[in-house]
């Protein structure tokens, strides 16, 4: 099942806070897991990503955490600011494959 | 900083009537995709382009569609016969090596 599960569908924060959304996949041949942030009217642009090697993967205020056993990642963000607002989509690349499965978003607003 | 470039920004056409839909990929780059959003939905894979012939396409992918690099720069998505439910933004994307995966800012098609 080629399928990628992500939740929440929205979420509100205060600056400061630590918005998390968090992502699950069934199929284990999925090799590689970006996250992607998407303003109004622009195409997705690729924040971080991780492979399924490593537990966590860290840059500048974005974490992904990525628990192999239980099949979910999850995207934390620190010390949000109100120009993180925005919708963000994990994905997965089947492994040999170059399509990404994208979730189902999760509309972020940072308030300030 | 080398950028996915797409025309038009926006078409509206007429249900029967066909749409092509243009992309410039960065430079350099060797595979190419199309992905759409429906409006308010997750983004959905619909095919990968390599060496001139297609690598791997969705069941979205029917054949009203069609894809073609006519030159060394553009890349082309055809909709033969739109239908309504055509009407999404459509995002041309491309990769060198590696997983990163670039996109355009899209092309909005209304399909009336």
């Amino acid at each position: 099942q080629q399928q990628v599960k992500q939740s929440p569908q929205s979420l509100i924060v205060q600056k400061g806070g630590i918005p998390i959304i968090n992502c699950a996949y069934e199929n284990t041949a999925f090799d590689y897991f970006p996250w992607y942030q998407q303003f109004p009217g622009k195409g997705p642009a690729l924040l971080i990503a991780i492979r399924p090697d490593v537990s966590e993967k860290k840059e500048g205020r974005f974490t992904i955490s990525f628990n192999k056993s239980a099949k979910q990642f999850s995207l934390h963000i620190m010390d949000s600011q109100p120009g993180d607002s925005a919708t963000y989509f994990c994905a997965a690349q089947p492994t040999g494959f170059q399509k990404l499965v994208f979730g189902t978003g999760t509309r972020l607003l940072v308030s300030p | 900083e080398p950028e996915v470039t797409q025309t038009p920004s926006h078409q509206v056409t007429q249900m029967g009537q066909e749409v092509i839909l243009r992309c410039v990929p960065i430079s350099n780059h060797l595979y190419f995709y199309w992905y759409r959003q429906i409006l308010g939905q997750k983004v959905e894979f619909l095919v990968s382009f390599y060496n001139n012939e297609i690598s791997e396409k969705s069941e979205i992918f029917d054949d009203q569609f069609s894809v073609e690099r006519p030159d060394g720069s553009n890349f082309t998505l055809k909709i033969r016969s739109t239908k309504l439910e055509d009407s999404a933004m459509y995002f041309c994307a491309s990769r060198q090596y590696g997983n990163t995966i670039y996109f355009g800012e899209g092309s909005w098609l209304t399909v009336v």
